[in-house]
């Protein structure tokens, strides 16, 4: 079974840091694209960032660019999610998300984590 | 930026046919997606590629495309399918992942 268990959110004051992670189980991690997913309180879906199979490709949100950073560590079966110079724009659940196609051409989601929250506020 | 426009809601009686849409310019050329979210719940995978459905999905779930519009349909609808639903999809790049903002289906 598929299963994306996210952890590390919490409250943090305006400008701080905080580091996401998300433990894979269930499936072959280093063969799948993985991505960051928030949703603000009350709000919608929001893409974050997302990552090739073995690391070596990343990308983001233009409103996340320069401050946050997405790794993984296949031999954990591990993503993270670095986050720095946080805003109280960026409260929001952060959901860890498997891409569906594992070439990555098609952009998609087939498996989600609960999701943790993430509060920037002083 | 590239959106994706959605209704904010649609109501329907048990029984009858929820169609929900969603716009975009881009997607002619780019498959969509869509997601089901309940409360307090993580994003469930409906449909991809405009009109494939996911094995565990009721075949009630159903998608289409035509032009710059694409449409989840949803047949005979369930209490069980109130929820939020989202489309996916990404600009005609295929670089920026977009989500549309949501439509609240309601079960009268």
């Amino acid at each position: 079974e598929v299963q994306l268990v996210e952890s590390g959110g919490g409250l943090v004051q305006p400008g701080g840091s905080l580091r996401l992670s998300c433990a894979a189980s269930g499936f072959t991690f280093s063969s799948y694209w993985m991505h960051w997913v928030r949703q603000a309180p009350g709000k919608g879906l929001v893409w974050v960032s997302r990552i090739n199979s073995d690391g070596s490709s990343t990308s983001y949100a233009d409103s996340v660019k320069g401050r946050f950073t997405i790794s993984r560590d296949n031999a954990k079966n591990t993503l993270y999610l670095q986050m720095n110079s946080l805003r109280a724009e960026d409260t929001a659940v952060y959901y860890c998300a498997r891409g569906a196609d594992s070439s990555g051409y098609y952009c998609y989601f087939d498996y989600w984590g609960q999701g943790t929250l993430v509060t920037v506020s002083s | 930026s590239y959106e994706l426009t959605q209704p904010p809601s649609v109501s329907v009686s048990p029984g009858q046919t929820a169609r929900i849409t969603c716009s975009g310019d881009a997607l002619p050329k780019q498959y969509a997606y869509w997601y089901q979210q309940k409360p307090g719940q993580a994003p469930v995978l409906v449909i991809y590629k405009d009109s494939e459905r996911p094995s565990g999905i009721p075949e009630r779930f159903s998608g289409s495309s035509s032009g710059t519009t694409v449409t989840l349909t949803i047949s005979g609808v369930q209490a069980e399918d109130e929820a939020d639903y989202y489309c996916q999809s990404a600009d005609s790049s295929g670089t920026d992942v977009v989500f549309g903002g949501g439509t609240k289906l309601t079960v009268l």
